[in-house]
């Protein structure tokens, strides 16, 4: 059975980087049917897709973080990272990391069907 | 971007009877379309792929349908477990502009 688990600081100061680790088990990260995901959710609010990557390390960011995020992947520890520079208040949430499935014959990425548990980070001075 | 909207924002239904949660895209997404379930303090759950798939594991009481831009997810006989948050998600962008909808809320009524 495949389980994502997130890790990282549940307490950010303002302008600051906040960075969290996926942890993989149960399964192969390094596969090429499958993308990573991060997706987060402010308290009370919905769910904000925040980036994909690829085993290779090919990454997909939402636009609307591009500028402030990067993503990584190392498969021989089976996890991946995000890096969310220049944080706010409004970056406070819950954040999931998941595996997206792979349409093969198209090569794009689709739902997410595996999640963590999610980890709620607070950015607060 | 494109924008999914999803109505009602609530809905009240008994045990045992049917709910139907719609799900509006601001332009086609064709079937590229996934509906999550999410209880409080709990991750989400896929429950529909490609508009009218169920994930693995989801019982036959929920079904998908529509394409294009119209959806809608029906869980007939509503059980407890069922009432929840849930989330339509589109993946039809490429490169990937992934968006969901705000949610339903579907309580006991």
């Amino acid at each position: 059975q495949l389980q994502l688990q997130e890790s990282g600081p549940g307490l950010v100061k303002p302008s600051e980087t906040l960075s969290l680790t996926c942890s993989v088990s149960g399964g192969s990260i390094g596969t090429v049917t499958y993308y990573w995901g991060w997706i987060r959710q402010p308290p009370g609010k919905g769910l904000e897709w925040i980036g994909s990557i690829y085993y290779s390390g090919r990454t997909y960011y939402n636009p609307s973080l591009k500028s402030r995020l990067t993503m990584s992947i190392d498969t021989s520890k089976k996890q991946f990272s995000l890096d969310l520079s220049s944080v706010t208040a409004a970056d406070t949430a819950v954040y999931y990391c998941a595996r997206q499935d792979m349409d093969t014959a198209m090569v794009t990425a689709r739902f997410f069907d595996y999640w963590g548990q999610g980890i709620l980070v607070t950015v607060s001075s | 971007e494109i924008v999914m909207t999803q109505s009602p924002a609530t809905l009240s239904v008994s045990p045992g009877e049917r709910a139907t949660l719609s799900c509006r895209a601001s332009q086609s997404v064709s079937s590229n379309l996934a509906w999550y379930q999410q209880k409080p303090g709990q991750a989400p759950r896929l429950v529909i792929i490609g508009a009218s798939t169920r994930a693995t594991g989801i019982p036959a009481r929920f079904s998908g349908s529509g394409s294009g831009t119209e959806f809608t997810l029906t869980i007939s006989s509503l059980q407890s477990e069922d009432f929840a948050v849930y989330y339509c998600h589109q993946y039809n962008n490429w490169p990937p502009e992934y968006t969901f909808g705000q949610g339903t809320k579907l309580e006991i009524k």
